[in-house]
């Protein structure tokens, strides 16, 4: 069965600096990585995905991948209080699955 | 564009009261549809998902029903509600046939069951 683990934090860190969000997984099969992002009593909304190996770059997010070791991270540069969210990893369904498997998010809080 | 709708937003239920939740997905067709559920601080838990009309797989054994009787409607129902059942209901859907890779959720449910 398909794991993916995120710490849950929550993760503090001050106005403009760079927050760290990381994720394991145990399928070493998974090709592709989503971040979702959710507010508080909000649903979750893709704000980056990952194929391969290295960055990918978006605005002030970059996601790598590390298919190696199992783990895929997300920058965020100069936080922003509008920032807090939990951020959600997720790897989608192969083998002809059609269920994606959740981590259980990461809580960052950016604060002024 | 795609939308997906889900109503109500908000909900309260006494102990033993059913439940409906429905989901509607707009621009697309033979989308796949799932029914998540997240209690407070905690991640996401699949309750149901469906591939095609009619066609329900259940992740989970509970009170807990779900039904398709349109390619974009999806319905998650219980006769009589239980405290557990509290918490934040998602419906989402993915591009099908297959998996699209993304799940697009709809703006969620909220169910407190007192």
């Amino acid at each position: 069965q398909k794991e993916v683990e995120q710490n849950s934090g929550p993760l503090s860190v001050p106005e403009g600096a760079i927050a760290s969000l990381n994720c394991t997984y145990s399928d070493r099969g998974s090709q592709s990585f989503f971040w979702y992002r959710q507010y508080s009593g909000k649903s979750p909304e893709l704000i980056m995905f990952i194929y391969s190996n290295g960055d990918k770059e978006d605005g002030r997010f970059t996601a790598q991948l590390n298919k190696a070791s199992q783990y895929v991270s997300l920058l965020i540069r100069d936080s922003q209080p509008s920032d807090s969210a939990t951020y959600l990893c997720a790897v989608p369904p192969s083998g002809g699955s059609y269920i994606p498997t959740f981590g259980r998010g990461t809580s960052l809080i950016v604060h002024p | 564009s795609q939308t997906i709708h889900q109503w109500p937003a908000t909900l309260v239920q006494p102990v033993g009261s059913p439940l409906s939740l429905e989901c509607t997905v707009e621009g697309t067709s033979n989308p796949n549809l799932y029914w998540y559920r997240q209690a407070a601080g905690r991640g996401l838990q699949l309750l149901f998902y469906s591939v095609g009309i009619g066609q329900i797989s259940s992740e989970v054994p509970q009170n807990l029903s779900a039904s398709r009787p349109q390619d974009r409607q999806f319905i998650l129902s219980s006769k009589k509600l239980l405290l557990s059942d509290s918490g934040f209901y998602l419906c989402a859907w993915s591009v099908g046939p297959g998996f699209g890779g993304e799940l697009f959720f709809g703006e969620g449910s909220r169910l407190t069951v007192l």
